[in-house]
């Protein structure tokens, strides 16, 4: 079974920082996505993902099938960034099967 | 944008008594997910739904869950006799397709007393 680990746990930036955050994983997938998770607890999906990179506004989302790894970037960050981020991998054929990872807290200091 | 719509936000119920929980996916997908996030641990699996069956599930949805899409819109989750370990978030998800990116809704807060 595919075990997802993320590092950090938890980050502290001040407005404006680069942030890295980085998802490891143990066995081949078809797919790795990462998500926000409000402090309300809401979920919102950023990135799906199976090669290269792909980038929306200030994010950037990587992944290295070879190495197992994926990160996800935040340039230019906000307050409003504070959040949880959550990758999640998908193994196979599986569809929503999906195998999370622990989560990273964010928190964006003005 | 559309949105995964789940009611109620927040439901309590005491231990033994069955809860559903409901969900209105985005209306052009065709396939369905139910997950799971206990207070404080990662987010887990319970089931995936399509073509009017259930198509993955995982360890956890035993035979006291169950889910429904009883009409073109809603999309059930039943717990029976409910446990003090069954508190926990869950999340309904959709996507158009088994291979698409997912949509998650807000969430349905269940405290089991």
């Amino acid at each position: 079974k595919n075990e997802v680990e993320q590092s950090p746990q938890n980050l502290t930036a001040q407005e404006g920082e680069f942030i890295t955050i980085n998802c490891s994983y143990s066995v081949g997938i078809s797919a790795l996505h990462w998500l926000q998770q409000h402090p309300g607890g809401g979920i919102v999906s950023l990135f799906m993902l199976s090669s290269g990179k792909k980038k929306h506004g200030r994010l950037i989302a990587t992944i290295n099938i070879q190495e197992k790894h994926s990160s996800l970037h935040i340039t230019a960050s906000h307050p409003r960034d504070s959040a949880v981020y959550i990758c999640a991998v998908r193994e196979g054929g599986s569809q929503g099967n999906l195998i999370f990872g622990k989560g990273t807290k964010l928190s964006v200091k003005p | 944008e559309p949105e995964v719509t789940q009611t109620p936000s927040h439901q309590v119920t005491q231990m033994g008594q069955e809860v559903i929980l409901r969900c209105v996916p985005i209306s052009n997908h065709l396939y369905f997910y139910w997950y799971r996030q206990i207070l404080g641990q990662k987010v887990e699996f319970l089931v995936s739904f399509y073509n009017n069956e259930i198509s993955e599930k995982s360890e956890i949805f035993d035979d006291q869950f169950s889910v429904e899409r009883p009409d073109g819109s809603n999309f059930t989750l039943k717990i029976r006799s409910t446990k003090l370990e069954d508190s926990a978030m869950y999340f309904c998800a959709s996507s158009r397709q088994g291979n698409s990116p997912l949509h998650f809704g807000n969430g349905t807060r269940l405290t089991v007393t």
